[in-house]
């Protein structure tokens, strides 16, 4: 089946480093992406990765192992405002090249 | 500016009156979706297109209805609302390789 673990929730200090740990088992892979959620908004687009390897982009860094079905998002100088959810989606390499999503990281960011 | 634009953003309705979720996308998206989110369930898949006159039900389509008769517009109806509908709605563009764009969503009710 199709499958892809988060942790439920976590909490780190502001100015922290934070790390979001995702596994995933499905029947085809076409790339894994990040989204960041705040509550009661839609998701908005974090990363993307499709070849094993640190994808960084300012403060968020992603990344990816295919062979072991894992990802992570790292989230350095942390700051109130991620306090959030993070979702965690593989692209399936079907034709409809689906997205399947984890049910998300809510992070909170402490003082 | 590219966006999805989907309305209304909140909507209270009552049993069985037939109501449409309108979503609009200027990124020339070939791929279009609708998600429903509720609490511990996450991100779920309702309908999707892959272009235009090209419809098929994603893993919850159960009471929805969609149609694709221009490239821009995707919109969702639900002919005869019932409660278990009361939920958090996503619509979602995409071009073939890249993550989704998510419009404001719409928070529904049904009494």
């Amino acid at each position: 089946g199709q499958n892809i673990d988060q942790p439920t929730e976590m909490t780190a200090t502001e100015g922290a480093i934070v790390q979001i740990n995702c596994t995933y088992q499905t029947s085809g892979f076409n790339g894994l992406f990040w989204y960041q959620q705040h509550a009661g908004e839609a998701p908005t687009f974090l990363s993307y990765n499709v070849l094993d390897g640190l994808e960084e982009k300012g403060r968020f860094s992603s990344f990816l192992s295919r062979s072991k079905g894992y990802s992570y998002l790292l989230l350095k100088e942390l700051q109130m405002k991620d306090s959030a959810s993070y979702l965690c989606a593989v692209r399936d390499a079907g034709n409809n090249r689906k997205l399947i999503w984890g049910l998300g990281t809510s992070l909170a960011v402490n003082p | 500016e590219a966006q999805v634009t989907q309305n209304p953003r909140y909507l209270i309705t009552v049993t069985g009156k037939k109501l449409t979720v309108t979503c609009s996308q200027n990124m020339n998206h070939e791929y279009m979706s609708w998600y429903r989110q509720d609490p511990g369930l996450g991100l779920r898949q309702i309908y999707y297109s892959m272009n235009v006159e090209v419809t098929d039900k994603g893993d919850v389509p159960e009471g929805y209805k969609v149609s694709r008769k221009e490239k821009r517009n995707f919109p969702l109806i639900l002919e005869s609302p019932s409660p278990n509908q009361t939920s958090l709605y996503f619509c979602a563009s995409r071009s073939a390789n890249y993550g989704y764009t998510f419009g404001s969503g719409t928070r529904l009710t049904v009494v």
